[in-house]
């Protein structure tokens, strides 16, 4: 079973310019969120979908920041105008949508430089 | 407020030895949950385990441990004879118990390198 594919898994950027992640879930899975680690600080939530509804929007930092999930399939966070505070690793992670309390699976990352 | 901290940023040891890592927390709730996630070199977060407030004892799953004390809150992660592959950035997380949403609180991590 494929796992929770993101892409690019590098991106570097010029301030000022326009990045946009990627996330495939796992199959069958209704729940999707997005979550952030800037170098060396703490892995922090940025928001939650079920199916194509965002649940929890409430760790985004700016309106810079857009998230989508058109279908309820996957997932794109586009960060535009970028600048050097949105670079570090933004991870994608899913699970059932029947048990909240269900771990779980995240992506390799994507690593967004901008300079 | 919630709030993980994982004190050790870098721990190196020499293959074999036993090394713990260090997670304390802070909620106001009553109840919920502690977690371990592994990131390998690789990249992706890997989960380890997952504990309710509810139980306190302690859990051994082949070479790793976790000693959850409510009293200090506290819930440390042991390595019994490390090995290379054991190193990783290891995270902590904390979610509370009656949340609608898979919202977790991580620490900083803690990378671990385990030396040949």
């Amino acid at each position: 079973e494929a796992g929770v594919t993101q892409f690019p898994s590098h991106s570097v950027i010029e301030k000022g310019q326009t990045v946009t992640l990627r996330c495939d879930p796992i199959s069958g899975h209704d729940n999707l969120y997005w979550y952030r680690r800037v170098m060396g600080k703490e892995i922090k939530f940025l928001l939650h979908f079920v199916k194509e509804s965002k649940q929890d929007e409430s760790g985004m930092p700016n309106n810079r920041f857009l998230a989508e999930r058109t279908g309820g399939t996957y997932s794109t966070l586009k960060v535009q105008p970028a600048e050097l505070e949105d670079s570090g690793v933004y991870f994608c992670a899913s699970s059932q949508v029947d048990r909240i309390l269900e771990k779980l699976f995240f992506g390799s990352g994507t690593q967004l430089s901008v300079l | 407020a919630q709030k993980v901290t994982q004190a050790q940023t870098e721990i190196s040891v020499v293959e074999k030895e036993d090394v713990t890592l260090d997670c304390v927390y802070e909620t106001r709730d009553t109840t919920y949950y502690l977690f371990w996630y592994k990131q390998p070199p690789s990249g992706e977060l890997v989960f380890l385990i997952r504990r309710n407030s509810f139980d306190e004892q302690n859990e051994i799953s082949g070479r790793y441990s976790w000693n959850f004390q409510k009293s200090t809150s506290s819930f440390n992660f042991t390595i019994t004879a490390s090995q290379v592959v054991d190193s990783a950035v290891y995270f902590c997380a904390l979610r509370d118990y009656g949340g609608a949403t898979n919202k977790l609180i991580f620490g900083t991590g803690t990378l671990l390198a385990v030396q040949p």
